[in-house]
């Protein structure tokens, strides 16, 4: 059985890098029917798609978040990351990591069970 | 981006009642039309990919059709465990947008 856990500082100071590592196990990263992926739920709110990466490096990123976010991927730990940076408290939220399948309906299958990312001085 | 639009954002209904959810895209996304389940506290389930097809493990009474902008989500019974929110999420363009969100409470 899949699984997805995210781990990070859940409290991020205003102005600085958000930082996140997604690990999975039970099957691995470098697969090449999948996508990798990070989505965030400010709280009470709806879901927000932020971007996914392929095993290869191949990043796709939300426009309205290109200029921050950086996601990577570590095959060698079955891992990968996200960075968000110059957060403000608009950025507070839970982040999911997330699996989506590489064709045919380009689902969400997995997720992560999330994690609480509060911006604040 | 595409926009992602359902309605009603909030309904209230009764164990046994059929229960429909529609999502509206500004642009036509073919059947690229994903469907979640979400409780609180909890991670978002996937219910039903390319808009009509029931991902494994969920119950049958749940059921996705439309195609193009339009699209539903049907409960064809209602049960307890069914109180949620729930969401669409169109897989036809990056990002791939999703709706506002349905939250469903049990009479």
């Amino acid at each position: 059985q899949l699984q997805l856990q995210e781990s990070g500082p859940g409290l991020v100071k205003p102005s600085e890098t958000l930082s996140l590592t997604c690990s999975v196990s039970g099957g691995s990263i470098s697969s090449n029917i999948y996508y990798w992926g990070w989505i965030r739920q400010p709280p009470g709110r709806g879901l927000e798609w932020i971007g996914t990466i392929y095993y290869s490096g191949s990043t796709s990123y939300n426009p309205s978040l290109k200029s921050r976010v950086t996601i990577s991927i570590d095959t060698s730990k079955n891992q990968f990351s996200l960075k968000l940076s110059s957060v403000t408290a608009a950025d507070t939220a839970v982040y999911y990591c997330a699996r989506r399948i590489g064709s045919y309906a380009r689902e969400i299958d997995y997720w992560g069970q999330g994690t609480l990312v509060t911006v604040s001085s | 981006d595409i926009q992602m639009t359902q309605s009603p954002s909030s309904l209230s209904a009764s164990v046994g009642d059929r229960v429909t959810i529609t999502c509206r895209a500004s642009q036509t996304i073919t059947t690229y039309l994903n469907w979640y389940q979400q409780k609180p506290g909890k991670a978002p389930k996937l219910l039903i990919y390319a808009a009509s097809s029931l991902q494994t493990g969920v119950p049958s009474r749940f059921s996705g059709s439309g195609s193009g902008t339009d699209f539903t989500l049907t409960i064809s019974s209602l049960q307890p465990e069914d109180s949620a929110t729930y969401y669409c999420q169109q897989s036809y363009s990056s990002p791939y947008t999703f709706g506002q969100g349905t939250k469903l409470e049990i009479k």
